[in-house]
């Protein structure tokens, strides 16, 4: 079975200081990892991936997520963060078999104060 | 861009009834779920499909059944609606590059 665990249900951070959103997971194989943002009273975007290659995967907005394969890790990164990054982030993750499902943690919500 | 188009923002049924959830998909994907969301609990699978006329369980498919007749379209069942199964609803569909697309949702209430 495949799982995620996103352990703080909220961050809290001043604009300008960094952020950090965590995401440890649990699938058998070489793990397929996503990030997507939840924006008040929008769907679900897609953020950010790591499929294989570089451990470092930037996105938009100046994130970025390391992939670490010894921690079971794919945490979120911003260095200064923004009151727009306010949102609800969810980390998934799937296996290398063919049912690709996606696993989603329960989602850790953002908020960055001015 | 792929466009995944829930038909319905929001929904309010009465308990016992029968509810179809539409999803479109207009890319020509082969795989297509449902999830539902709620506050504390993430994303869970409800059920998935890889093609035309498959579908298979996901996490927790009680409750509900899928249909896939054909491709850009996967409906949502709910046989007869209870009130835990209010909740916000999104599809989703999967391009070859592990590109997953979700529809805005549909936020059902059943009372």
């Amino acid at each position: 079975a495949q799982s995620v665990a996103q352990p703080e249900d909220q961050v809290n951070v001043a604009e300008g200081n960094p952020l950090t959103v965590k995401c440890t997971y649990s699938v058998s194989g070489n793990p397929y990892l996503f990030w997507y943002v939840q924006y008040p009273n929008r769907g679900l975007q897609f953020f950010l991936k790591y499929i294989t290659g570089d451990n470092l995967v930037k996105g938009s907005y100046g994130f970025e997520a390391e992939f670490n394969k010894s921690q079971t890790s794919f945490h979120l990164k911003k260095p200064s963060a923004l009151v727009s990054d306010s949102a609800l982030y969810f980390c998934a993750v799937r296996g290398p078999t063919n049912d690709y499902k996606l696993s989603f943690g329960a989602g850790t919500t953002v908020t960055v104060r001015a | 861009d792929v466009k995944v188009t829930q038909s319905s923002r929001y929904l309010v049924k009465r308990t016992g009834e029968k509810v179809f959830l539409e999803c479109v998909q207009d890319m020509d994907h082969e795989n297509m779920f449902w999830y539902r969301q709620d506050p504390g609990l993430g994303l869970r699978l409800i059920y998935f499909s890889y093609d035309v006329k498959m579908k298979e369980k996901g996490d927790i498919p009680e409750g509900y059944s899928v249909s896939r007749e054909k491709k850009e379209r996967f409906s949502l069942i709910l046989e007869s609606a209870s009130t835990n199964q209010t909740s916000m609803y999104l599809c989703a569909s999967r391009d070859s590059k592990d590109g997953y697309t979700f529809g805005s949702g549909t936020r059902l209430t059943v009372v």
